[in-house]
């Protein structure tokens, strides 16, 4: 398997502008998961969907972030509009249950988000 | 808020020795929990789970679990400049958000030739 997928793997923009972050999950996996990660926060989870049903997005900093899961294999992260403060890495991973109480999480390679 | 509690280190040790890395948790009904890597400039990556009591082998990785002390930890044999990473705990939520995971802040190893 190819594993989770994201797109663009960096993006630079101006304060203001929109951003689109892309998520293609595992296969057959039925969570995924958006995060953020920062040298002062960490791993932050900001939403997460199952059976691409959002489940909890109080992790959402502001209503300028928004998330979408069309269907099963496809998921996006959109900014609008942008802040400096914004600047982050930004992955997405899906999992799959191995058993009723465990849920095997992989992330993807992640996006490099830079505000400026 | 379930809390996940880890030394953030850096932990330095010389090759070949036992690295030793823990991590405590809040919510006493938690049922699984992960140990993740994460190479600088990368994303992390999934090392192993445990979900019983006691030690849980695979390779040079060892997980150990204490649920009455809410405490897990990660001990890693014979230690490799390639070992060299941050680790970072994470713990399964309960009931019907399962799938979600909460992470410690992770701990810095370096792992010195």
């Amino acid at each position: 398997d190819a594993g989770v997928i994201q797109s663009p793997r960096h993006e630079v923009t101006e304060m203001g502008q929109e951003v689109t972050l892309r998520c293609k999950p595992i296969s057959g996996h039925d969570y995924l998961f958006w995060y953020r990660q920062t040298m002062m926060r960490g791993l932050e989870l900001l939403i997460y969907f199952n059976n691409n049903v959002p489940i909890d997005d109080s992790g959402m900093p502001e209503d300028r972030f928004s998330a979408k899961m069309p269907n099963a294999s496809f998921s996006t992260l959109k900014i609008q509009p942008s802040e400096p403060r914004d600047s982050a890495v930004y992955f997405c991973a899906s999992s799959l249950p191995v058993s009723p109480s465990i849920h095997e999480q992989f992330f993807g390679p992640g996006t490099r988000l830079t505000v400026l | 808020q379930k809390e996940v509690e880890q030394n953030s280190g850096p932990l330095s040790v010389p090759e070949g020795a036992i690295a030793s890395l823990n991590c405590t948790y809040s919510d006493r009904g938690s049922q699984s929990f992960f140990w993740y890597r994460q190479y600088s400039g990368k994303s992390p990556e999934l090392i192993m789970f445990i979900y019983s009591n006691g030690d849980k082998e695979d390779g040079r990785f060892t997980a150990q679990l204490n649920k009455a002390s809410q405490y897990v930890s990660l001990l890693i044999r014979d230690s490799q400049p390639s070992d060299s990473a941050t680790y970072l705990c994470a713990v399964n939520d309960r009931g019907s958000t399962l799938g979600r995971l909460y992470f410690g802040r992770g701990t810095q190893l370096t792992v010195w030739p």
